[in-house]
């Protein structure tokens, strides 16, 4: 079965610094989705990546999947409080759109 | 639109007695998706619905839970009998069509058994 393993765990950065999630695969990603989550709250769709060299931004928030399709990258430009959170990678099981299985998270803080 | 709704939004129960999780979908969606976050599993996909048809609910962990979708709009989850280490934080998701939309979380309903 397929499996998401997101690195760091846990991340602490000061304000205005750069920081970046990574997001492998054990296998073929057909569909890549990053959720944000505030403590106490649901997911916050942010992106979603399928092709191969995509990249997408929104506001300070880019995201990449590489050529292999196997591995996706989280980058956040000058970090601020209200990025702090947790961020989970999730995967389509299937190539039809179908149930997503997620990674374990990476709880971000960000340090006024 | 409201976004989607669940209740209650925590439920703090005895082992043995009946929970009932609800959720109301987006207008407009037809797929249903229910969740379960611990923070030693993190986020599982319990089972998911396509226009009130259950698809997959290869993540139920046991007969004493079981969910249901009466209309296209709502959903239940029901745990009977409930038991301490059913206790996490349960998710509702619904999406539009079964292509590549988003799936759009519920605010969850946080579940302790004793």
């Amino acid at each position: 079965s397929q499996e998401l393993e997101q690195s760091p765990q846990s991340l602490i950065v000061q304000e205005g610094k750069n920081l970046t999630i990574n997001c492998t695969s054990s296998k073929t990603l057909y569909g890549l989705y990053w959720y944000k989550q505030k403590y106490g709250e649901g997911l916050i769709f942010l992106m979603m990546l399928q092709k191969g060299g995509e990249e997408k931004s929104h506001e300070k928030i880019t995201a990449k999947l590489d050529e292999k399709k196997q591995q996706s990258s989280l980058h956040i430009t000058a970090s601020q409080p209200s990025h702090a959170g947790i961020y989970l990678c999730g995967a389509d099981a299937y190539n039809q759109g179908g149930k997503l299985i997620f990674g374990q998270g990476t709880e971000l803080s960000v340090k006024p | 639109d409201a976004g989607v709704i669940q209740s209650p939004r925590h439920e703090v129960t005895e082992m043995g007695q009946e929970v009932t999780l609800r959720c109301k979908l987006i207008s407009g969606h037809n797929s249903l998706f229910w969740y379960r976050q611990t923070m030693m599993r993190g986020l599982e996909l319990l089972i998911y619905f396509n226009n009130n048809v259950p698809i997959d609910d290869s993540g139920m962990p046991e007969d004493r839970f079981s969910a249901k979708m009466p209309n296209a709009s709502f959903s239940t989850l029901k745990i009977q009998p409930s038991e301490p280490r059913d206790s996490a934080v349960y998710f509702c998701a619904s999406r539009q069509g079964q292509g590549d939309n988003e799936q759009f979380f519920g605010p969850g309903t946080r579940l302790t058994v004793l």
